[in-house]
């Protein structure tokens, strides 16, 4: 069974510090792996995926993420915060067939000015 | 990329009444279509999953006859609350995904259901 574990249900950065947002997965596959922003009352937009390429995977907005595989996690950053990045942010796992995602719990990050 | 048209963004209905959303996906096949619910400060909880001309799944513990799904074509799938009180007031949200593995959900842009 997948498991997404998100942990930190809130973070708050400095405006211009590095963003981290964790995340780690439970998978008896090699999974896909993905995160999506939430802004308030919108759906999901999809910031990157890892699909078994290249374990450091760039995405929209400045945004990356690292598989390790040894550490079943992958992690959220960026360098630099925006007023902008502060949203609700979600990891996903999907294991194959269907397009069966699970998400994690979600972390709010806040950017302080 | 791929658009997911979801609609209304917004609804406030009578307690009683039926309400339906629609998703459509724009430029690809959704070959399934997931449907979402999400109370305030939560993460997204599965209802259900529907492919094209079959009968939806639904997760255990939602009723599937106060949830009434309809994927009828590739590109459209329904949601219809029957009978809505207010306990149903909550965003919903869809989402389409291809069919192959790795790629990514894309997500309508939701519905908030508010019953008086």
């Amino acid at each position: 069974a997948q498991s997404v574990t998100q942990l930190g249900s809130h973070v708050s950065v400095s405006e211009g510090a590095l963003v981290l947002l964790r995340c780690n997965y439970s998978s008896s596959v090699p999974p896909y792996l993905f995160w999506y922003v939430q802004y308030p009352n919108q759906g999901l937009q999809l910031l990157l995926k890892y699909t078994s390429a290249a374990t450091l995977v760039k995405g929209i907005n400045g945004f990356e993420a690292e598989f390790k595989k040894s550490e079943t996690s992958f992690h959220l950053t960026k360098p630099s915060a925006h007023m902008s990045d502060a949203a609700e942010y979600f990891c996903a796992v999907s294991e194959g067939t269907g397009n069966q995602f699970y998400f994690g719990t979600g972390t709010s990050l806040t950017v302080i000015p | 990329g791929a658009v997911v048209s979801q609609h209304p963004s917004r609804v406030i209905c009578k307690s009683g009444t039926s309400v339906k959303i629609e998703c459509r996906s724009l430029d690809f096949q959704a070959t399934t279509m997931f449907w979402y619910r999400q109370f305030p400060k939560q993460s997204l909880m599965l209802m259900a999953t529907s492919n094209e001309g079959s009968k939806a799944t639904y997760e255990q513990g939602v009723e599937k006859d106060k949830f009434l799904i309809n994927h009828a074509s590739l590109t459209l799938s329904t949601l219809t609350v029957t009978s809505a009180h207010p306990e149903d007031s909550s965003f919903y949200i869809c989402s389409a995904g291809s069919g192959v593995s790795n790629s990514p959900l894309h997500f309508g842009n939701g519905t908030r259901l508010t019953v008086t």
